[in-house]
């Protein structure tokens, strides 16, 4: 059974603060991995989608490393703002064509 | 705004009575994807669809099927409807099934089996 992990389950952060989220997935046959970010009521929206090893990303405030020999990734906000509040998902592209999301960090900036 | 859109926003039905969620993908984007959300449970993949051939399944269950149309649009269909099958039906599209390509997610279906 394929396991998306990610870590912790949820974080709550002043403004301002910097943060980071784990996201850890099989070693093995990596295609890709994609960052989203859900707010509450609204769909899913993508972030970043990583293939390489050593991979980084970066959107604003929000950036993403990759390491796919040892099956993670991290995603880290700087200066997290209250608008940053959602619930972050990554997804391991497994067989080339099915995304498995963990069940995500849910993300509380405090103003 | 992704470029996606689903209906019905909403849908409340009976156990065992059979319903039809739609999905429209962006324009130009050849796959669709559709996606299971219930309580507790993470996004599920259930199956893709690339212009217009099931391409890929995942843990859809034999009551539910689905398709794509000649117009990419594509319905998934749900029928003899158990409680457990309450949850949010996302549908999202993508360019084609290449490694690499974002998927654009819909906003949801919320179904609510009584």
């Amino acid at each position: 059974i394929l396991n998306v992990e990610q870590s912790p389950q949820s974080l709550h952060v002043q403004e301002g603060d910097s943060t980071n989220f784990t996201c850890s997935f099989p070693s093995s046959n990596f295609y890709a991995l994609h960052w989203y970010r859900w707010e509450t009521a609204k769909s899913p929206e993508a972030l970043f989608v990583m293939t390489l090893n050593g991979d980084e990303k970066k959107k604003g405030r929000i950036s993403a490393t990759l390491n796919t020999k040892e099956g993670y990734s991290y995603l880290y906000i700087k200066g997290s703002q209250p608008e940053d509040s959602a619930t972050y998902l990554c997804a391991f592209l497994y067989n080339t064509d099915k995304l498995i999301f963990g069940t995500g960090t849910r993300l509380q900036v405090f103003p | 705004d992704s470029g996606v859109t689903q209906t019905p926003k909403h849908l409340i039905t009976a156990t065992g009575q059979r319903v039809t969620l739609r999905c429209s993908p962006r324009s130009g984007d050849l796959s669709v994807y559709w996606y299971q959300q219930s309580l507790d449970q993470g996004l599920q993949f259930l199956i893709q669809y690339y212009n217009g051939e099931e391409r890929a399944k995942g843990n859809i269950l034999e009551r539910f099927s689905a398709q794509q149309f000649p117009d990419l649009h594509s319905e998934l269909n749900l029928s003899s409807l158990e409680l457990g099958d309450s949850a949010l039906y996302f549908c999202a599209s993508s360019a084609g099934p290449q490694i690499g390509k974002t998927q654009y997610f819909g906003p949801g279906t919320r179904l609510l089996v009584l």
